[in-house]
């Protein structure tokens, strides 16, 4: 099974940039899906976006389109969400989450999960 | 977008207690639902996949049913480290969406 660990918390000006990482180890860093999923304070998760390393190419949910961006660095088994143009509102524990990329389209659940990386955006 | 609907939004049990929780889909997602269980200060674990299937080394007593756009979760005699939080979600299509979570709680 694939284990995660993601870099620590991040506190953050309106308006700034955060680069969240999250490394992976076991399985095949390349060819599954490493995707990104979000949660406010108190409240339910949603997804970001994800990435398959041997593709390269992201794909978003539209409402984060345009101020994310999702990489990954297939040398060093890690991937990358950095957020822009950061507001309060994306205060949250940013998540990554694997796939075995086994369905069609991707389509799969999510079955393995990094400890999780508070950002808070504040003044 | 598919929306996914959660009831009730908290449960109040006794643990040894049945538990049924319930996720709704705005449109048919065939069997293509997870559910998820997250306790406070923890990632999100995966419980079950395809609607029925339990996910790795998950305890007999969990199991989900349904099809198209209703489906159940049911934890057959609570245990004390069953208080959590239950999310469904949907990989039928793109974005992935989840259900807005389902708090079983001590009653």
């Amino acid at each position: 099974q694939v284990h995660l660990v993601q870099s620590g918390a991040e506190v953050k000006k309106p308006g700034s940039s955060v680069k969240v990482s999250c490394k992976a180890s076991g399985g095949t860093f390349s060819s599954y899906g490493l995707n990104w999923v979000r949660q406010a304070p108190g409240q339910g998760l949603e997804w970001v976006g994800r990435i398959i390393p041997i593709l390269g190419v992201p794909n978003y949910a539209q409402k984060f389109q345009g101020r994310v961006t999702i990489t990954a660095d297939k040398s060093t088994s890690t991937a990358y969400m950095e957020v822009t143009s950061l507001k309060s509102e994306d205060t949250a524990v940013y998540y990554c989450a694997s796939d075995d990329n086994s369905g069609p389209y991707g389509l799969v659940p999510l079955d393995s999960w990094g400890q999780g990386t508070l950002v808070t955006v504040s003044s | 977008e598919i929306v996914m609907t959660q009831s009730p939004a908290t449960l109040p049990v006794s643990p040894g207690e049945r538990v049924t929780l319930s996720c709704r889909a705005s449109q048919s997602i065939s069997s293509d639902l997870a559910w998820y269980q997250q306790k406070p200060g923890q990632a999100p674990r995966l419980l079950m996949y395809g609607a029925s299937t339990r996910g790795t080394a998950i305890p007999v007593r969990f199991s989900g049913s349904g099809s198209g756009t209703e489906f159940t979760l049911t934890i057959a005699s609570l245990q004390s480290e069953d208080f959590a939080v239950y999310y469904c979600q949907q990989y039928n299509n793109w974005p992935l969406t989840f259900g807005g979570g389902t708090k079983v709680e001590i009653k």
